[in-house]
């Protein structure tokens, strides 16, 4: 089954730069989206079609893709940005389903 | 707004059985997927269940196929998920999550909104 692979871990200091990548091997052909989940509360999407903000979401938030990586990029992240981001795609023979990454705990401290 | 509102969780001993519900407003419900999507504590998340605008495309994960049922009321605007013979490995966080249709690929896209949850603990 097809696997979307995430560092279990970021960390940075406040106002730095997070960046926390998604590796699968259809990303070159489709699109990554974000999710962010603080503790206790339920996943937001924060980022769409590989770099689409949805309305709401900080300029802060940005997204990259290139070959069988996505890039969630957080430009001077604050400690509010920290929790667990998950990345999202589909499969090149599923375009139902599609599967969440293992999930990114990140600290801004 | 949209709002997803969650019912049904609880503690259930295995083998049990649980209804959840999910009330849906603020969106014309009838045009999107809905779909179920499970978190374990501390772990993280997995498709349970979706079902089409209509009800004529339904998905079960392996893991739960032949225990629970999604269905879908349009005229009541809400969501289920029947969950019958249930097992420990079932106890998660469950959330109702909309998913829009995309026209120009005729696949649904992800879950765009998501309700704050409910909790299934099966335990003896």
């Amino acid at each position: 089954s097809y696997e979307l692979t995430q560092p279990p871990s970021v960390s940075v200091s406040p106002g730095q730069t997070a960046r926390i990548t998604c590796s699968g091997d259809a990303l070159p052909k489709k699109y990554a989206y974000w999710y962010q989940q603080k503790s206790g509360q339920a996943p937001v999407l924060v980022i769409s079609e590989d770099n689409k903000r949805p309305s709401g979401i900080p300029e802060r938030f940005s997204g990259s893709s290139s070959g069988t990586m996505a890039t969630l990029t957080i430009t001077g992240a604050q400690v509010e940005d920290e929790g667990d981001y998950y990345c999202y795609s589909t499969d090149s023979s599923d375009n139902h389903t599609g599967v969440f990454g293992g999930g990114t705990k990140l600290t801004v401290l | 707004q949209v709002q997803l509102v969650e019912s049904g969780g609880g503690l259930v001993k295995p083998g049990g059985s649980l209804r959840l519900s999910c009330a849906a407003s603020g969106f014309t419900f009838s045009d999107y997927y809905m779909s179920w999507i499970r978190q374990a504590p501390g772990k993280g998340l997995e498709w349970v269940s979706y079902i089409s605008s209509r009800g004529n495309t339904i998905y079960y994960a392996d893991s739960v196929k032949g225990r629970f049922t999604i269905s879908r009321d349009n005229a009541k605007n809400s969501l289920f998920l029947q969950m019958n013979s249930l097992r420990a490995e079932d106890t998660a966080v469950y959330y109702c999550a909309r998913r829009a249709y995309d026209i120009l690929t005729g696949y649904p896209t992800p879950p765009d909104s998501w309700g704050q949850g409910t909790l299934v603990t099966v335990s003896s």
